[in-house]
Protein backbone atom coordinates (compact mmCIF):
# COMPACT_ATOMS: atom_id res chain seq x y z
CA UNK A 1 0.00 0.00 0.00
CA UNK A 2 1.54 3.20 -0.67
CA UNK A 3 1.29 6.18 1.35
CA UNK A 4 0.66 9.88 0.88
CA UNK A 5 3.06 12.04 -0.95
CA UNK A 6 3.40 15.98 -1.66
CA UNK A 7 6.30 17.06 -3.74
CA UNK A 8 8.18 19.63 -3.24
CA UNK A 9 9.72 18.85 0.21
CA UNK A 10 10.62 22.40 0.64
CA UNK A 11 10.37 25.77 -1.88
CA UNK A 12 11.74 28.86 -1.44
CA UNK A 13 9.41 32.52 -3.40
CA UNK A 14 9.49 35.84 -3.43
CA UNK A 15 6.26 37.94 -1.95
CA UNK A 16 3.85 38.01 -4.82
CA UNK A 17 4.72 35.30 -7.10
CA UNK A 18 2.36 32.24 -7.47
CA UNK A 19 3.21 28.35 -5.82
CA UNK A 20 1.59 24.82 -7.07
CA UNK A 21 2.08 22.06 -4.64
CA UNK A 22 1.57 18.34 -5.45
CA UNK A 23 0.06 15.43 -3.60
CA UNK A 24 -0.34 11.88 -4.32
CA UNK A 25 -3.25 10.46 -1.44
CA UNK A 26 -3.23 6.81 -0.59
CA UNK A 27 -4.14 3.89 -3.02
CA UNK A 28 -7.98 3.49 -2.73
CA UNK A 29 -8.36 6.93 -1.09
CA UNK A 30 -10.51 9.52 -2.75
CA UNK A 31 -10.89 12.08 -0.60
CA UNK A 32 -7.97 14.50 -0.30
CA UNK A 33 -7.69 17.90 2.31
CA UNK A 34 -5.58 20.69 2.37
CA UNK A 35 -3.97 22.25 5.77
CA UNK A 36 -2.05 24.97 6.53
CA UNK A 37 0.19 24.82 9.72
CA UNK A 38 2.17 27.74 11.55
CA UNK A 39 4.99 26.98 13.84
CA UNK A 40 3.67 26.40 17.13
CA UNK A 41 0.32 25.80 15.30
CA UNK A 42 -2.32 23.06 14.91
CA UNK A 43 -3.15 22.11 11.22
CA UNK A 44 -5.26 24.74 9.52
CA UNK A 45 -8.24 23.49 7.63
CA UNK A 46 -7.76 24.79 4.30
CA UNK A 47 -10.36 22.90 2.01
CA UNK A 48 -11.56 18.90 1.02
CA UNK A 49 -12.14 17.67 -2.29
CA UNK A 50 -13.94 14.74 -3.53
CA UNK A 51 -14.41 12.75 -6.34
CA UNK A 52 -12.74 15.72 -8.25
CA UNK A 53 -15.29 18.67 -6.65
CA UNK A 54 -14.54 20.97 -3.85
CA UNK A 55 -16.56 19.21 -0.51
CA UNK A 56 -15.81 22.63 1.97
CA UNK A 57 -13.57 25.12 2.71
CA UNK A 58 -11.78 26.94 5.84
CA UNK A 59 -11.70 30.70 6.32
CA UNK A 60 -8.76 30.86 3.30
CA UNK A 61 -8.69 34.06 0.72
CA UNK A 62 -9.35 32.49 -3.09
CA UNK A 63 -6.25 33.10 -3.73
CA UNK A 64 -5.65 29.64 -2.27
CA UNK A 65 -7.33 26.95 -4.80
CA UNK A 66 -6.71 23.26 -6.06
CA UNK A 67 -7.80 20.53 -7.87
CA UNK A 68 -8.29 17.00 -7.56
CA UNK A 69 -7.53 14.69 -10.75
CA UNK A 70 -9.32 11.34 -11.90
CA UNK A 71 -6.53 9.50 -9.78
CA UNK A 72 -7.66 11.19 -7.02
CA UNK A 73 -4.21 13.12 -6.85
CA UNK A 74 -4.59 17.05 -5.76
CA UNK A 75 -3.20 19.73 -6.26
CA UNK A 76 -2.96 23.48 -3.80
CA UNK A 77 -2.47 26.57 -5.77
CA UNK A 78 -1.87 29.49 -4.06
CA UNK A 79 -1.42 33.15 -5.83
CA UNK A 80 0.14 36.26 -4.42
CA UNK A 81 2.09 34.75 -2.13
CA UNK A 82 1.94 37.18 1.41
CA UNK A 83 5.18 36.57 4.15
CA UNK A 84 2.10 35.25 6.50
CA UNK A 85 1.94 31.98 3.55
CA UNK A 86 5.15 30.61 5.02
CA UNK A 87 4.43 27.56 6.61
CA UNK A 88 4.54 23.62 6.45
CA UNK A 89 1.51 22.37 3.93
CA UNK A 90 0.15 19.36 5.05
CA UNK A 91 -2.23 17.34 2.71
CA UNK A 92 -3.94 14.08 3.95
CA UNK A 93 -6.36 11.71 2.33
CA UNK A 94 -9.09 9.41 3.84
CA UNK A 95 -11.19 6.43 2.14
CA UNK A 96 -14.48 9.19 1.83
CA UNK A 97 -18.32 9.78 3.34
CA UNK A 98 -19.73 6.16 3.24
CA UNK A 99 -18.83 5.80 7.19
CA UNK A 100 -17.13 7.57 10.35
CA UNK A 101 -14.30 5.35 9.90
CA UNK A 102 -13.80 6.71 6.33
CA UNK A 103 -12.99 9.98 8.19
CA UNK A 104 -9.60 8.83 9.29
CA UNK A 105 -6.99 10.84 7.71
CA UNK A 106 -3.64 10.15 6.94
CA UNK A 107 -1.14 12.75 6.12
CA UNK A 108 1.73 13.31 3.86
CA UNK A 109 5.19 14.32 4.67
CA UNK A 110 4.33 18.47 3.80
CA UNK A 111 5.77 20.88 1.97
CA UNK A 112 7.71 23.62 3.87
CA UNK A 113 7.14 27.19 1.72
CA UNK A 114 8.88 30.33 3.09
CA UNK A 115 7.86 33.42 1.43
CA UNK A 116 10.64 36.44 1.30
CA UNK B 1 -13.78 30.47 22.84
CA UNK B 2 -11.41 28.46 20.74
CA UNK B 3 -13.60 25.48 18.42
CA UNK B 4 -10.56 23.00 19.79
CA UNK B 5 -8.72 23.50 22.81
CA UNK B 6 -6.12 21.40 24.60
CA UNK B 7 -3.70 22.47 26.91
CA UNK B 8 -0.40 23.42 25.08
CA UNK B 9 1.78 22.20 28.02
CA UNK B 10 4.55 21.31 28.03
CA UNK B 11 3.33 18.11 30.31
CA UNK B 12 6.37 16.70 31.75
CA UNK B 13 6.13 12.69 32.66
CA UNK B 14 9.01 10.43 34.27
CA UNK B 15 9.29 6.67 32.00
CA UNK B 16 6.93 4.33 32.49
CA UNK B 17 4.47 6.87 34.53
CA UNK B 18 0.78 7.59 32.96
CA UNK B 19 0.40 10.69 30.65
CA UNK B 20 -3.10 12.16 30.48
CA UNK B 21 -3.44 14.59 27.76
CA UNK B 22 -7.08 16.59 27.65
CA UNK B 23 -9.42 18.77 24.83
CA UNK B 24 -12.59 20.24 24.80
CA UNK B 25 -14.07 21.20 21.61
CA UNK B 26 -16.96 23.24 21.24
CA UNK B 27 -19.57 22.41 18.75
CA UNK B 28 -21.92 19.91 19.99
CA UNK B 29 -22.77 18.11 16.86
CA UNK B 30 -19.32 17.05 16.47
CA UNK B 31 -19.34 13.08 16.11
CA UNK B 32 -15.85 12.18 15.05
CA UNK B 33 -12.88 13.00 16.89
CA UNK B 34 -9.19 11.92 16.66
CA UNK B 35 -5.56 11.95 18.32
CA UNK B 36 -2.51 12.75 16.23
CA UNK B 37 1.08 12.52 17.29
CA UNK B 38 3.49 14.97 15.68
CA UNK B 39 7.49 14.52 16.11
CA UNK B 40 9.61 17.85 15.69
CA UNK B 41 9.52 17.92 12.08
CA UNK B 42 7.33 15.69 10.67
CA UNK B 43 3.63 15.66 9.22
CA UNK B 44 0.92 14.41 11.95
CA UNK B 45 0.91 10.45 12.54
CA UNK B 46 -2.86 9.19 13.63
CA UNK B 47 -2.83 7.24 16.83
CA UNK B 48 -6.72 7.20 17.58
CA UNK B 49 -10.51 7.77 16.13
CA UNK B 50 -13.30 7.43 18.48
CA UNK B 51 -16.69 7.96 17.53
CA UNK B 52 -19.14 7.02 20.83
CA UNK B 53 -19.11 7.86 24.40
CA UNK B 54 -16.86 5.78 26.57
CA UNK B 55 -13.53 4.14 26.43
CA UNK B 56 -11.17 2.60 23.49
CA UNK B 57 -8.29 0.70 24.10
CA UNK B 58 -5.47 0.35 21.42
CA UNK B 59 -2.01 -0.87 23.43
CA UNK B 60 -0.77 1.71 25.48
CA UNK B 61 -3.20 4.00 23.89
CA UNK B 62 -6.63 5.08 25.76
CA UNK B 63 -8.77 7.63 24.00
CA UNK B 64 -12.34 9.02 26.41
CA UNK B 65 -14.82 10.56 25.27
CA UNK B 66 -17.84 12.43 26.92
CA UNK B 67 -20.06 14.24 24.41
CA UNK B 68 -22.50 15.83 27.14
CA UNK B 69 -19.31 17.43 28.63
CA UNK B 70 -17.51 18.11 24.83
CA UNK B 71 -14.96 16.28 26.51
CA UNK B 72 -11.80 14.25 24.56
CA UNK B 73 -8.53 12.90 26.86
CA UNK B 74 -6.00 10.33 25.70
CA UNK B 75 -4.40 8.63 28.42
CA UNK B 76 -0.62 7.02 27.69
CA UNK B 77 0.68 3.91 29.76
CA UNK B 78 3.62 3.16 30.69
CA UNK B 79 5.23 6.30 29.12
CA UNK B 80 8.21 5.82 27.03
CA UNK B 81 10.93 8.66 25.87
CA UNK B 82 9.82 7.71 22.63
CA UNK B 83 6.33 9.03 22.93
CA UNK B 84 7.91 12.83 23.58
CA UNK B 85 5.50 14.64 20.78
CA UNK B 86 2.93 17.34 20.53
CA UNK B 87 -0.35 15.59 20.66
CA UNK B 88 -2.85 16.57 18.55
CA UNK B 89 -6.55 16.99 19.14
CA UNK B 90 -8.83 16.95 15.86
CA UNK B 91 -12.83 17.12 15.98
CA UNK B 92 -14.99 16.80 13.12
CA UNK B 93 -17.70 19.33 12.05
CA UNK B 94 -21.21 17.71 11.97
CA UNK B 95 -20.89 17.68 8.18
CA UNK B 96 -17.91 15.28 8.46
CA UNK B 97 -15.69 17.22 5.69
CA UNK B 98 -14.03 19.55 7.77
CA UNK B 99 -11.64 18.55 10.60
CA UNK B 100 -10.30 21.61 13.57
CA UNK B 101 -7.72 20.88 14.99
CA UNK B 102 -6.20 22.24 18.82
CA UNK B 103 -3.02 23.94 19.25
CA UNK B 104 -1.69 20.67 20.68
CA UNK B 105 -0.38 19.63 23.79
CA UNK B 106 3.88 19.09 23.79
CA UNK B 107 4.78 15.81 26.02
CA UNK B 108 8.29 15.13 27.36
CA UNK B 109 8.76 11.85 28.83
CA UNK B 110 12.10 11.65 31.32
CA UNK B 111 13.92 8.78 30.62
Amino acid sequence: ETGVTQSPTHLIKTRGQQVTLRCSSQSGHNTVSWYQQALGQGPQFIFQYYREEENGRGNFPPRFSGLQFPNYSSELNVNALELDDSALYLCASSLGQVEQRTYEQYFGPGTRLTVT
Amino acid sequence: QKEVEQNSGPLSVPEGAIASLNCTYSDRGSQSFFWYRQYSGKSPELIMSIYSNGDKEDGRFTAQLNKASQYVSLLIRDSQPSDSATYLCAVNNPGGFKTIFGAGTRLFVKA
